[in-house]
């Protein structure tokens, strides 16, 4: 497909569980961003890729938090011992080269995560 | 940490009227974006300013970002159902590359 996509789109786990949920970005996009979004609020900054690396990753919560990109496309955002705070929809979002600061941000519709 | 204020948080009009949502900040930003979301989907860009002052208009909607560039404003003239929507401002500080997003306008238009 041409845009961002997440699975799964829905999860639903029991506390203390460990869970991933994967993103797949635009090709060509070289940034990559994790975002959560709890119920009536605006995204919140998670992690932030430039290519394979983790340019600022100051919004993981926690260390239960982690995210990957070891290709440079492909992401997975990671939570152990999942809580029930956790609940939330965790949303991905991609932007092409050279968009620095003004960049649009093309976003997935996102991994709607539970925690029991 | 840089936060931005919306307002008003929840909207419900009639189908026509006009209608005009805030975006405030104590902070600087070097631009600002405004993105609608729907239900089960992720945020959509409606637009991005980049200059203090700057006064950009889509179709009915129209985009101010503030001559200090600490704030903006999003209005719409004659209200449609259609507008109907979650609408997010989010700001770009100098130097990063990440968005911090504001808290949304739930707004309703009602037929």
């Amino acid at each position: 497909g041409a845009g961002v996509s997440q699975t799964p789109s829905n999860k639903v786990t029991e506390k203390g569980k460990y869970v991933e949920l994967r993103c797949d970005p635009i090709s060509g996009h070289t940034a990559l961003y994790w975002y959560r979004q709890s119920l009536g609020q605006g995204p919140e900054f998670l992690i932030y890729f430039q290519g394979t690396g983790a340019a600022d990753d100051s919004g993981l919560p926690n260390d239960r938090f982690f995210a990957v990109r070891p290709e440079g496309s492909v992401s997975t955002l990671k939570i152990q011992r999942t809580e029930r705070g956790d609940s939330a929809v965790y949303l991905c979002a991609s932007s092409p080269p050279g968009t620095r600061n003004t960049g649009e941000l093309f976003f997935g519709e996102g991994s709607r995560l539970t925690v029991l | 940490t840089q936060l931005l204020e919306q307002s008003p948080q929840f909207l419900s009009i009639q189908e026509g009227e006009n209608l005009t949502v805030y975006c405030n900040s104590s902070s600087v930003f070097s631009s600002l974006q405004w993105y609608r979301q729907e239900p089960g989907e992720g945020p959509v860009l409606l637009v991005t300013v980049v200059t203090g002052g700057e006064v950009k208009k889509l179709k009915r909607l129209t985009f101010q970002f503030g001559d200090a560039r600490k704030d903006s404003s999003l209005h719409i003239t004659a209200a449609q159902p259609g507008d109907t929507g979650l609408y997010l401002c989010a700001g770009a500080a100098w130097g990063a590359q990440k968005l911090v997003f504001g808290q949304g306008t739930r707004l309703t238009i009602n037929p």
